[in-house]
């Protein structure tokens, strides 16, 4: 069984472009949440979604958006990128968001902002 | 404001020592609390969630502590492995519909263990 996807591994772009991430969760699972972790800190909760609808919205500004599928999957997007947008951008997933359940995490895709 | 820290910032020992990594939070409401183990450029992989009743768990050569009333975890790794390498991360997760979903991360133990 395969464990959540995210693609791509890594990503080069340039200030003011924007950014499509992908992410498949567990088969199963319903929740997905999204994380940017900078190099040397840890992950900062972006959004968390379940069943299509939007649960949860960190601190991040409007540039940041995301969206669910009807098979589960998700999309983060981020608009005009900044330097400051490099980081590892992680997906979890679960089987139905609740606080104590267990998260699964992908690998992440590395974005660096140029 | 919520926030985790943890202690020390890095750590290097030997192969075959213990260690434990400290961990403080100041969340609230508390719902839960998980260590993850992080390799280098690797999602977070769970070790350990406890609740508010729990105050330890074991996985392995790894056990946790929580101490509700002082706001304090501890993961305890045992017989140190050359696989123990990594970052540990203490995450602490707050309830109410406010925070649904919303998981709070300290910085992370780096530990490098040396043969």
């Amino acid at each position: 069984d395969a464990g959540v996807t995210q693609s791509p591994t890594h990503l080069i772009k340039t200030r003011g472009q924007h950014v499509t991430l992908r992410c498949s969760p567990i088969s199963g699972h319903k929740s997905v949440s999204w994380y940017q972790q900078v190099l040397g800190q840890g992950p900062q909760f972006i959004f968390q979604y379940y069943e299509k609808e939007e649960r949860g919205r960190g601190n991040f500004p409007d540039r940041f958006s995301a969206r669910q599928f009807p098979n589960y999957s998700s999309e983060l997007n981020v608009n005009a990128l900044l330097l400051g947008d490099s980081a590892l951008y992680l997906c979890a997933s679960s089987a139905i968001g609740a606080t104590n359940e267990k998260l699964f995490f992908g690998s992440g895709t590395q974005l660096s902002v140029l | 404001k919520n926030q985790v820290e943890q202690s020390p910032q890095s750590l290097i020992i030997l192969e075959g020592k213990n260690c434990t990594l400290q961990c403080n939070y100041t969340v609230s409401p508390f719902s839960n609390l998980r260590w993850y183990k992080q390799d280098t450029g690797r999602g977070p992989v769970s070790l350990t969630i406890m609740t508010f009743s729990e105050n330890t768990k074991s996985n392995r050569r790894y056990t946790a502590t929580l101490d509700a009333d002082t706001k304090q975890s501890s993961l305890h790794i045992t017989a140190s492995q050359l696989s123990d390498s990594a970052s540990y991360i203490c995450v602490v997760s707050a309830s109410g519909s406010s925070n649904t979903g919303k998981l709070i991360f300290g910085q992370g133990t780096t530990l490098q263990v040396k043969p």
